[in-house]
């Protein structure tokens, strides 16, 4: 089992630049996360989904989207990408009240 | 307003000791709290879950406790090693869609 897998591992963009970050499960999850971190900050939930075909905001939504064809795959997508963006994206993935599992995350630069 | 707070930011201690590190909350109700270790450039790992009605849980040098009356976890690393040294972060789980709330962390130093 790959596990979490997400892409890419790094990204600069630029102000006003649109982008998909990619992340993939195979451990037939239903439960799928997204996370930014940024500096000496814990994760704050960006969307989350609870199975194909549903999902929901968290924490801090603003300038996001997300879409769920598929139990695998939750791509995060930035419309018009703001410095504020600047961070690292991780996708987590879990089954039940249970550990969710992370992937090694996408570092993002907007300029 | 809602808080996560993690005891110190970082945390130094000597090899061999016992690391204690501290989670506490307000204004939180959780079903279960979860403790997980982050190495720099990578994604948080699961250490341990313990759910609002137990008090202790324990693996291998790993000893969690939750107490739902002071609003408060502590985590504690035995017999601690250079390899222990990582960021924990505690994370609340209200139950519900499994969405965690995650502390801001403190950052472990094991000193040789």
């Amino acid at each position: 089992n790959a596990g979490v897998t997400q892409t890419p591992k790094f990204r600069i963009l630029k102000i006003g630049q649109s982008m998909t970050l990619q992340c993939t499960q195979d451990m037939n999850h239903n439960y799928m996360y997204w996370y930014r971190q940024d500096p000496g900050m814990g994760l704050k939930l960006i969307y989350y989904s609870v199975g194909a075909g549903i999902t929901d905001k968290g924490e801090v939504p603003n300038g996001y989207n997300v879409s769920r064809s598929t139990t695998e795959d939750f791509p995060l997508r930035l419309e018009l990408a703001a410095p504020s963006q600047t961070s690292v994206y991780f996708c987590a993935s879990t089954e039940g009240h249970n550990e969710q599992f992370f992937g090694p995350g996408t570092r993002l630069t907007v300029l | 307003s809602q808080k996560i707070e993690q005891n110190s930011e970082a945390l130094n201690i000597q090899e061999g000791k016992t690391a204690t590190l501290t989670c506490n909350y307000t204004n939180y109700s959780p079903a279960y709290l979860q403790w997980y270790r982050q190495d720099p450039g990578r994604g948080p790992v699961f250490l341990l879950l313990i759910r609002e009605n137990e008090k202790e849980k324990r693996k291998e040098r790993l000893k969690v406790t939750f107490d739902t009356t002071l609003k408060q976890s502590l985590f504690h690393i035995t017999a601690s090693q250079p390899a222990d040294s990582a960021t924990y972060l505690c994370a609340l789980g209200l139950g519900g869609a499994n969405n965690l709330f995650f502390g801001t962390g403190t950052r472990l130093t094991v000193i040789p």
